[in-house]
């Protein structure tokens, strides 16, 4: 089954950038998704398809994928942007796929 | 707007079964997948299982094949989960959500319900 790798936890100051990491094989040749989900509340979609972003999201959100590696980056941190960030992929083997998550403190 | 509702949750005994809802509105039900996924207490999303918008496509994750059955009334605007054989290891959130496409590379969730907690335990 597919795998994808997230850090346990990142932190960073207000005003940095935060940048959240997702590993996983081939991951260039799929299409990586995050989500941000505050606590007691449901996930919501920040960035889709590598590079994305909704309507409604902050441009500070940011994503990429090279290789094996996927990015999310949060430019100008703010202390409502603390929440637990998950990638996620499809994989014809697995369906749908979610990382383990990160939590982001600031 | 899009708005997704869960309910049915609760407190079950292992080997109990429970069927969880989710009523959908805001865009036509028909043409859409649509997906469960839960999240254990503490726990990071783990996806359970989808179902195109006819009905006839469904797929399930190892976990709860052969015990958990996904299925969708689209005059209702409406999708459930019936879960049987429950176990302690099912307790979770569950969450409806929208798919954005069929499975493939664009398949992401738009849009999540607010969620249900199913909790087995004796």
């Amino acid at each position: 089954s597919y795998v994808l790798s997230q850090p346990p936890s990142v932190s960073v100051a207000p005003g940095k950038t935060a940048t959240i990491t997702c590993g996983g094989n081939n991951l260039g040749s799929k299409g990586v998704h995050w989500y941000q989900q505050k606590p007691g509340q449901a996930p919501v979609l920040v960035i889709y398809y590598h590079s994305d972003r909704p309507s409604g999201i902050p441009e500070r959100f940011s994503g990429s994928t090279s290789g094996n590696t996927a990015t999310l980056t949060i430019s100008r941190v703010e202390a409502g942007d603390e929440a637990d960030y998950y990638c996620q992929v499809w994989d014809s083997s697995s369906e749908v796929v979610f990382g383990g998550g990160t939590k982001l403190t600031v | 707007q899009v708005h997704l509702v869960e309910s049915g949750g609760g407190l079950v005994k292992p080997g109990g079964s429970l069927r969880l809802s989710c009523a959908a509105s805001g865009f036509t039900f028909s043409d859409y997948y649509m997906t469960w996924i839960r999240q254990a207490p503490g726990k990071g999303l783990e996806w359970v299982s989808y179902i195109v918008g006819s009905g006839t496509i469904i797929y399930y994750a190892d976990s709860v094949k052969g015990r958990f059955t996904i299925s969708r009334d689209n005059a209702k605007n409406s999708l459930y989960l019936q879960m049987n054989s429950l176990r302690a290891e099912d307790t979770a959130v569950y969450y409806c959500a929208r798919n954005r496409g069929p499975p493939g590379p664009l398949t992401y969730f738009e849009y999540w319900g607010q969620g249900t907690l199913v909790t087995v335990s004796s």
